[in-house]
């Protein structure tokens, strides 16, 4: 299993719906996690800290699941602006070492 | 709101060059990283670097990368002998401590090697 695994997507969605990511990590001692936004060639930007079953901040909402070492990250009413590469980001070892999904592309039309 | 600087923002070199990339790292942070995006790939991470030295580095950082933190400012990863699969985004980040805290990225350098 490779570290940090991700549907490169792309995903596309109506102005409005209701959209799912899904990232699967190797490291079972991962402790923390991180959703990421990255817009193109910017740099990422943290949206979401993860450290207990989930998080919810506003339309996003992240899920983690130890026990099949799965993260999600759900967008309700997507706005144009969501458009985005979100990164599934997991710290590595002590050093603050960050291991980075390859994205999942999110494109949201009118 | 404090952010992390990079300059310049985009470096054009021939293969073989040294380049330099800078960084400026949020004020009161005390572990500092570089990353590496090759067009259309994943970010990658390269080095740590905590109290005036390397915490960590990966494979891809060999002997001609190298990391310095010449005053209490500045961050700077020197590529000593470029190639052309050096050409990427280089990225700086910073932060307060180093496990389950926010990374805060500056915006990158482009670095391409002809």
């Amino acid at each position: 299993r490779k570290e940090v695994e991700q549907d490169p997507g792309p995903f596309n969605v109506p102005e409005g719906a209701t959209v799912a990511f899904n990232c699967t990590y190797s490291n079972s001692a991962s402790q923390s996690f991180f959703w990421y936004r990255q817009d193109c060639r910017k740099e990422p930007k943290l949206l979401m800290s993860v450290y207990s079953s989930g998080n919810e901040d506003g339309r996003f909402t992240a899920q983690l699941n130890r026990a099949s070492q799965y993260i999600s990250l759900l967008i309700r009413d997507s706005k144009l602006s969501d458009s985005a590469t979100y990164l599934c980001v997991v710290p590595s070892g002590n050093t603050g070492k960050l291991i980075f999904g390859q994205g999942t592309t999110l494109q949201v039309k009118p | 709101e404090p952010e992390v600087t990079q300059t310049p923002s985009h470096q054009v070199t021939q293969m073989g060059q040294e380049v330099i990339l800078r960084c400026v790292p949020i004020s009161n942070h005390l572990y500092f990283y570089w990353y590496r995006q090759i067009l259309g790939q994943k970010v990658e991470f390269l080095v740590s670097f905590y109290n005036n030295e390397i915490s960590e580095k990966s494979e891809i950082f060999d002997d001609q990368f190298s990391v310095e933190r010449p005053d209490g400012s500045n961050f700077t990863l020197k590529i000593r002998s470029t190639k052309l699969e050096d050409s990427a985004m280089y990225f700086c980040a910073s932060s307060q401590d180093r496990v389950d805290n926010e990374q805060f990225f500056g915006p990158g350098t482009r670095l391409t090697v002809l």
